[in-house]
């Protein structure tokens, strides 16, 4: 099993859909999660960090479940602009290394 | 202003020959890390260093090599022994604790 785990996509959705992305990590010490943006050809930026209580910028809403271990990104109102590929990271403490890890990214395309 | 630089943009590698990517960051963190991407593939890790004159090999260190003499510097060889280089490669470095990376524009590596 992968330590994260993306749906690849692509999710295609009409401009002012509700769009949402799950992410799943397979170790239960993870301590950080993080939601980054890629353009394409571009590279990866940071969206929004992601917390247990949830955390909103904007049109985006960012969840973390620690019980079953997924973290879930929203989009609301989409936009052209929000094509893009999203991709999940989880951080975890490991003999004395903090290692990263990406997911492989969720293609979003959003149409006219 | 604060940030991450790779150069060069753009970069050409004829058969045996090595090469070296630069990686510059003005934020003070104390990790820094390479990753490899290629098309519409996720990011996999190739070296990262949590402090000077420290680093780790990553999942896919075969064929680079790294150093890590000053806080500031992250450079990037790919050997000879490399016999696939053609990627876009990617510098990124975060503070210590729970801090998200932050990421350089990358280098656009290709064989001649």
């Amino acid at each position: 099993r992968k330590e994260v785990e993306q749906d690849p996509g692509p999710f295609n959705v009409p401009e002012g859909a509700t769009v949402a992305f799950n992410c799943t990590y397979s170790n239960s010490a993870s301590q950080s999660f993080f939601w980054y943006r890629q353009d394409c050809r571009k590279e990866p930026k940071l969206l929004m960090s992601v917390y247990s209580s949830g955390n909103e910028d904007g049109r985006f809403t960012a969840q973390l479940n620690r019980a079953s271990q997924y973290i879930s990104l929203l989009i609301r109102d989409s936009k052209l602009s929000d094509s893009a590929t999203y991709l999940c990271v989880v951080n975890k403490h490991s003999g004395g290394y903090q290692k990263v890890t990406f997911g492989i990214g969720t293609k979003l395309q959003v149409i006219p | 202003d604060g940030g991450i630089t790779q150069s060069p943009k753009y970069l050409f590698r004829k058969e045996g020959q090595n090469v070296t990517l630069s990686c510059e960051q003005n934020l003070n963190h104390d990790a820094m890390y390479w990753y490899r991407q290629d098309p519409g593939q996720g990011l996999r890790l190739i070296y990262y260093s949590q402090i000077v004159n420290d680093f780790q090999k990553g999942d896919i260190a075969e064929g680079y090599s790294v150093s890590r003499e000053k806080k500031e510097s992250f450079p990037l060889t790919v050997t000879s022994a490399q016999k696939n280089p053609t990627a876009f490669y990617l510098c990124a470095s975060k503070s210590a604790g729970n801090q998200p990376q932050h990421f350089g524009d990358g280098t656009r590596l290709s064989i001649l």
